[in-house]
């Protein structure tokens, strides 16, 4: 069965450095996704992305933040320059759309997430 | 805004026993709602959906939920709980309006369910 991959599992940086956490979406899904879980927190919401635009974002995805569909198989979410905050679990997500392959269309396929440690 | 309520942080359950986690949810519009499971240490597991239809929803592992459109609520619900079944439960929602992705899924803030042997 596919499934949306992520790499790294684990990633431990200095504060202010820039990180990019990878994501590998399901072949011919169409939209994509970032969510972030700090420790004992709900899932939020960070940014949607379609037809290689940003389509929507939330508060939380500030100018520090930036995606990427570089290649048109890896999405990628970059932190510019890291804060302690910045640490958190940071899953990416992908669903079909009408138009992106057999249904479940609305389902979004969440990865198995990168956790992120700022020091 | 939409937002998703669980009001139990914790939910504890014999196993055998019948579990319900609880699922408010808030949209202005039609909703699609979700259920996430996460074992420690994993990513989101979607358990069950409902789009439209019957307001019955059943899911992967035994689980099911009712769609209750007049108290806004979506609660998970299984007949017999297993030891197994002890994990993090969220609740999700998203507009229905098309289908443009524009619309990203609001969790709830996750129900620790506990079953006892």
């Amino acid at each position: 069965e596919p499934e949306v991959t992520q790499t790294p599992s684990h990633q431990v940086t200095q504060m202010g450095q820039e990180v990019i956490l990878r994501c590998v979406p399901i072949s011919n899904h169409l939209y994509f996704y970032w969510y972030r879980q700090i420790l004992g927190q709900k899932v939020e919401f960070l940014v949607s992305f379609y037809n290689n635009e940003i389509s929507e974002k939330s508060e939380i995805f500030d100018d520090q933040f930036s995606v990427e569909r570089p290649d048109g198989s890896n999405f990628t979410l970059k932190i510019r320059s890291t804060k302690l905050e910045d640490s958190a679990m940071y899953f990416c997500a992908s669903r079909p759309g009408l138009a992106g392959g057999p249904p479940p269309y609305n389902e979004q396929f969440f990865g198995p997430g990168t956790r992120l440690t700022v020091l | 805004a939409q937002s998703v309520a669980q009001p139990e942080d914790q939910v504890n359950v014999a196993e055998g026993n019948p579990l319900t986690v609880k699922c408010t949810y808030s949209v202005s519009g039609n909703p699609y709602l979700f259920w996430y499971v996460q074992y420690p240490n994993r990513g989101l597991q979607f358990l069950l959906k409902y789009i439209t239809g019957d307001n019955l929803v059943k899911g992967s592992y035994g689980f099911e939920a009712e769609f209750n459109k007049s108290q806004t609520s979506f609660h998970l619900k299984k007949p017999s709980a297993l030891v197994s079944d002890s994990a993090l439960y969220f609740c999700a929602v998203r507009l229905q309006l098309m289908d443009t992705g524009r619309r990203a899924l609001t969790f709830g803030s996750g129900t620790r369910l506990q079953v006892q042997p």
